[in-house]
């Protein structure tokens, strides 16, 4: 059973800061996704990384994946205020489902 | 653009009441999922269907079944709503095998 483990659960940030959410996770899986959700609203899909040493970006956000060290990490370069949200990494497994973790409520203050 | 909606945003009911979740997909897609959000717990799959007719149970079907009778609808059902089911539930749809699951925008149920 494929469970999946972000840290830390509780970032606060100031801008202009760099720094990285990790997701590790326990079983083999064959595709690891990182979505964001705002506060109230529903989840939207970030990056989808499908084979060792992934490494997919967009603006500020990096994100990649080891599956060796079953490791996936997103990277956030120069926060800013609008990228307070919610992360969550999933693994994937079979029928398509997703194992999600807990998320990381991220906040970027001045 | 792939759209997911469910049928409320919120919702109040009184336990003992069966309560029913609609979710509705534009994209053809074959698999329909239902998860329920709580703080610090992340999303848990409750069931998913990977065909018309078909389900499975997820890690928390438990007071929950589903009903998926067209491709586009999948539907899950409270038999008798309980307190602790008050949450949020999000539907997501997705096109197998490897495909990305888009989410609808949430129902919060409270259960009284």
């Amino acid at each position: 059973e494929l469970k999946v483990e972000q840290n830390p659960l509780f970032l606060s940030m100031q801008e202009g800061k760099n720094y990285t959410i990790y997701c590790n996770y326990s079983t083999t899986s064959d595709r690891l996704y990182w979505y964001r959700q705002d506060p109230g609203k529903s989840l939207e899909s970030l990056f989808v990384l499908l084979s060792n040493g992934a490494v997919k970006q967009e603006g500020r956000l990096m994100a990649s994946l080891d599956t060796k060290a079953r490791l996936s990490t997103l990277h956030i370069t120069a926060a800013v205020h609008d990228l307070s949200a919610t992360y969550f990494c999933a693994g994937g497994t079979s029928y398509g489902k997703l194992t999600f973790g807990q998320g990381t409520i991220l906040t970027v203050h001045p | 653009d792939v759209k997911v909606t469910q049928s409320s945003r919120y919702l109040v009911k009184r336990t003992g009441e069966k309560v029913f979740l609609e979710c509705v997909q534009d994209m053809d897609h074959e698999n329909m999922f239902w998860y329920r959000q709580d703080p610090g717990l992340g999303l848990r799959l409750i069931y998913f269907s990977y065909d018309v007719k078909m389900k499975e149970k997820g890690d928390i079907p438990e007071g929950y079944s589903v009903s998926r009778e067209k491709k586009e609808r999948f539907s899950l059902i409270l038999e008798s709503a309980s307190t602790n089911q008050t949450s949020m539930y999000l539907c997501a749809s997705s096109r197998p095998p490897q495909e990305t699951q888009y989410f609808g925008p949430g129902t919060r149920l409270l259960v009284l």
